[in-house]
């Protein structure tokens, strides 16, 4: 089974607040995703990374930034949430040569 | 752009049926294609993974097809329970995105 962990679980927070919703996994993968879902609607790719210091932004555009530093670590940013944030995030990570996603359990987002 | 579409977004039906859930795709150049689990607030879980090679593969009741020119996949669900529950998402894989459906949400009832 996939150790990949994400948090906070849940987070209520205010118009205009900076947040870092973290995402961490212990499988050495040098592949790791974000994406957003909101109810009903199919995954959207914001941002992904093939290994350390190298990120690229998906489809999405969602004003948001990710950093990864270290190969288990993949934090994304949002420096100014708004309503339209408000949505599930999902983290995910890739071995090399595998053709497997591991999903955590993401981060239920509400920007109030 | 690659585009995902599941049939039906929803299904209920009695428990011990069998069922089949499909995927469509509108570009047939994938790598491979996955299905997975959600339960509700959660993430997802792997369930099967066919490669652009492979016609089919099973795993205890569960088995899923591919049919890469016709852009087609499907997910067979023997003797179903209501542990069944839950949205199915395919996903295909191109380069190294991976695009993914809306999902069919399922519910078997007891």
């Amino acid at each position: 089974e996939a150790d990949i962990y994400q948090t906070p679980r849940y987070l209520v927070i205010g118009t205009g607040k900076k947040i870092t919703l973290e995402c961490s996994q212990t499988m050495g993968h040098d592949k790791m995703y974000w994406y957003q879902q909101d109810p009903g609607m199919e995954l959207h790719l914001i941002h992904y990374s093939y290994g350390v210091n190298s990120t690229e932004k998906g489809d999405l555009s969602s004003e948001s930034t990710v950093s990864r530093i270290r190969t288990e670590h993949f934090p994304l940013t949002l420096e100014s949430a708004r309503p339209s944030h408000t949505s599930q995030y999902l983290c995910a990570s890739r071995g090399v040569g595998a053709d497997k996603q591991y999903f955590g359990p993401g981060t239920r987002l509400t920007v109030t | 752009k690659q585009e995902v579409t599941q049939i039906p977004a929803a299904l209920s039906v009695p428990e011990g049926e069998n069922l089949v859930l499909n995927c469509s795709f509108t570009d047939s150049a994938i790598y491979n294609l996955q299905w997975f689990r959600q339960d509700p607030g959660k993430g997802l879980t792997s369930l099967l993974l066919i490669q652009s090679s492979q016609r089919e593969q099973t795993s205890g009741r569960l088995n899923a097809s591919l049919d890469k020119s016709s852009g087609r996949s499907t997910l067979y669900i023997a003797a179903s329970q209501p542990g069944d529950s839950a949205t199915y998402l395919c996903a295909v894989r191109q380069g190294n995105q991976f695009y993914f459906g809306t999902g069919t949400s399922l519910t078997v009832i007891p």
